[in-house]
């Protein structure tokens, strides 16, 4: 099994573009969600969804956009990024039986 | 406001040293929690987690936590560490009985164990 699978690694923005970052995961979880992580703040959970169709905010929603059209992707959209977009991504999906959160390896995001 | 909080930001250990490493979580009611770790280049993975029953809970790698309820307290301790331990530790909490995923984290720790 891939678990969770996240592209790009790496991306370099301008101001004012936009840009999606991909989520894929194989093990058939119903939640999943994007956490973004900065230096000193740990991760803060941006949005996430209980299956497909659903999605609601977390802490941190502002500029940011994700949508839910199958149980194995959750797309997250930056419609304009800004420079306090810069930070590290992470996508999770969650294995209910257990409680346990498994996570893709991160997208390191620049905006300049 | 309701958080989590971890106390150390970065420890540095010499191998063999015992560890322990503070989380107090400022939520009334039931929660659930989380010690997830990160490896230099690597993703989160689940070290223990307690949800309910012995507030003793051991998880991979000789890792322990003890959850005190009456402190708000779930420190992760390992009584000899390894180089290999080296890492950034994160505490979590997810409020309520069910598994909504959405956890809330401490700020990390990160641990470097001298060789």
């Amino acid at each position: 099994n891939a678990g969770v699978t996240q592209t790009p690694k790496f991306q370099v923005l301008k101001t004012g573009q936009s840009m999606t970052l991909q989520c894929a995961q194989d093990m058939n979880h119903e939640y999943m969600s994007w956490y973004r992580q900065d230096p000193g703040m740990g991760l803060r959970l941006i949005h996430y969804s209980v299956g497909a169709g659903i999605t609601d905010q977390g802490e941190v929603p502002n500029g940011y956009n994700v949508s839910r059209s199958t149980t194995e992707d959750f797309p997250l959209r930056l419609l304009s990024a800004a420079p306090s977009q810069t930070s590290v991504y992470f996508c999770a999906s969650l294995e209910a039986n257990t409680g346990e959160l498994f996570f893709g390896e991160g997208s390191r995001l620049t905006v300049l | 406001a309701q958080s989590v909080s971890q106390h150390n930001h970065h420890v540095i250990l010499s191998e063999a040293a015992s560890l322990e490493l503070g989380c107090n979580y400022s939520y009334g009611g039931t929660v659930n929690l989380f010690w997830y770790v990160q490896y230099p280049g690597q993703h989160l993975q689940l070290l223990l987690k307690y949800f309910s029953g012995d507030p003793l809970v051991k998880g991979i790698k000789g890792f322990e936590a003890e959850f005190i309820k009456s402190k708000f307290s779930f420190n992760l301790r390992k009584p000899s560490v390894q180089w290999s331990d080296t890492a950034e530790y994160f505490c979590a909490v997810n409020k309520g009985s069910g598994n909504t995923g959405k956890l809330i984290f401490g700020q990390g720790t990160t641990l470097q164990v001298k060789p």
